[in-house]
């Protein structure tokens, strides 16, 4: 069974501040698809990313950074600079590489203050 | 504009009826999916479907059915069996194969009155 771990339910930031959010999971799969989605108060995910199992290294995109690792069955997502617009829930997902189906983690609220 | 559209946005329905909501993708999208989520956590799923005429039953499709007729719509009906339907449910879609990014709606808020 695929199982998707966000130990952190709320993190609380002033501007500025760089912040990370823990992703674990677990999965039987020797090849799979790890995402991270980003919920703002309207409700709607939005795609940030998505990686192959087989590649490891670490993406950045603007103030966005992940940081893969196979050993410990993690995919932490960095905000450096963090700003109020940041604030959301913010999901990590495992997918099967079998189908389509997705697993979530319970996701991290991100609050941003000024 | 290519999207998912959910309808619709707030819904209120008495105890004891059967509701639908609708879900509409224009991406040319091979499957398309129902998720609930309740306050303080993470998406369940309800049912996928992966091509016309075909779904499954998710970790949570007890008290609710669907149907696929046509690729571009995955309407979800909440019967009365459904015994705690106040949730807010979000609609997605994908390409079957890959594990590629899933698109989702805007999702709708159902309340029981």
């Amino acid at each position: 069974a695929q199982k998707v771990t966000q130990a952190q339910t709320e993190i609380s930031v002033v501007e500025k501040e760089d912040v990370t959010l823990d992703c674990v999971y677990e999965t039987r799969d020797t090849t799979y698809y790890l995402f991270w989605y980003k919920q703002p108060p309207s409700g709607e995910l939005v795609f940030l990313i998505r990686r192959n199992s087989f590649d490891e290294q670490n993406e950045i995109s603007g103030r966005y950074s992940w940081n893969f690792q196979k050993s410990t069955s993690s995919f932490n997502f960095t905000i450096t600079a963090s700003q109020v617009v940041d604030s959301a829930v913010y999901f990590c997902a495992l997918g099967e590489t079998s189908g389509s189906r997705l697993t979530f983690g319970e996701g991290t609220q991100l609050t941003v203050n000024p | 504009d290519g999207g998912i559209t959910q309808s619709p946005k707030y819904l209120f329905r008495k105890e004891g009826q059967n509701v639908t909501l609708s879900c509409e993708q224009n991406l040319n999208h091979d499957a398309m999916y129902w998720y609930r989520q309740d306050p303080g956590q993470g998406l369940r799923l309800i049912y996928y479907s992966q091509i016309v005429n075909d779904f499954q039953k998710g970790d949570i499709a007890e008290g609710y059915s669907v149907s696929r007729e046509k690729k571009e719509s995955f309407p979800l009906t909440v019967t009365s069996a459904q015994k705690n339907p106040t949730a807010f449910y979000l609609c997605a879609s994908s390409f079957y194969r890959g594990a590629t990014e899933a698109f989702f709606g805007q999702g709708t808020r159902l309340t029981v009155v």
